[in-house]
């Protein structure tokens, strides 16, 4: 089974420009987690969506960043303009929330940013 | 804002030693409190996880030791390997807000042979 996909791998971009990663959850999952890993700050929820819906973007931290679920197997992440402390490493996962107990959630490979 | 405490942030243990790893949380809603291993350039994979109705859980070489009224729980490593250098993280969710995950800062477990 293929797990949670993550692209681009690797993104290295210049101050000011957009940047988008994308994320497709296992399939049959039903919430989609965004997260940010800097050495400084540890692991970071963004946000986070519950059968497509955001429930909670307290995470996000300004208004340059964005986050989208058009459907069940497919989000985006946006950064517009990007920044230099926006380099980190950024991370997709997925769970089955059905409403009962709490569940595992799967990481993707991750998207290391690195903005010039 | 920390809801999920994690120590040590760093670990050196001999092969064959036993590793443990302790975290404490505040919130009395969180009802699954999982442990993530990460290796350098891969994203965090499940290792074991607990609910709150049991006090320990096994699995191979790793344990996980549950008190709930001391909103505590650790991971134990037996017989610690080379292979389980790596960081560790502690974490914990609730069903009642949405499975939204708390993770601790992680510990960096270094395995000497």
């Amino acid at each position: 089974d293929a797990g949670v996909i993550q692209s681009p791998r690797h993104e290295v971009t210049e101050m000011g420009q957009e940047v988008t990663l994308r994320c497709k959850p296992i399939s049959g999952h039903n919430s989609l987690f965004w997260y940010r890993q800097t050495m400084m700050r540890g692991l970071e929820l963004l946000i986070y969506f519950n059968n497509n819906v955001p429930i909670d973007d307290s995470g996000m931290p300004e208004d340059r960043f964005s986050a989208k679920m058009p459907n069940a197997s497919f989000s985006t992440l946006k950064i517009q303009p990007s920044e230099p402390r926006d380099s980190a490493v950024y991370f997709c996962a997925s769970s089955l929330f059905s409403g009962g107990l709490a569940d595992t959630q799967y990481f993707g490979p991750g998207t290391r940013l690195t903005v010039l | 804002q920390q809801q999920v405490k994690q120590s040590p942030q760093s670990l050196i243990v001999q092969k064959g030693g036993i590793s443990i790893i302790n975290c404490a949380y505040e919130n009395t809603a969180f009802d699954y409190f999982p442990w993530y291993q990460q290796f350098p350039g891969k994203g965090p994979a499940l290792l074991i996880a607990i609910r709150p109705d049991v006090s320990e859980k096994k699995e191979g070489r790793f344990t996980i030791s549950f008190n709930k009224s001391a909103k505590q729980f650790s991971l134990h490593i037996m017989d610690s390997q080379p292979g389980d250098s790596a960081t560790y993280f502690c974490a914990a969710s609730s069903s009642y807000n949405n499975n939204d995950m708390r993770f601790g800062a992680g510990t960096r477990l270094t395995v000497k042979p």
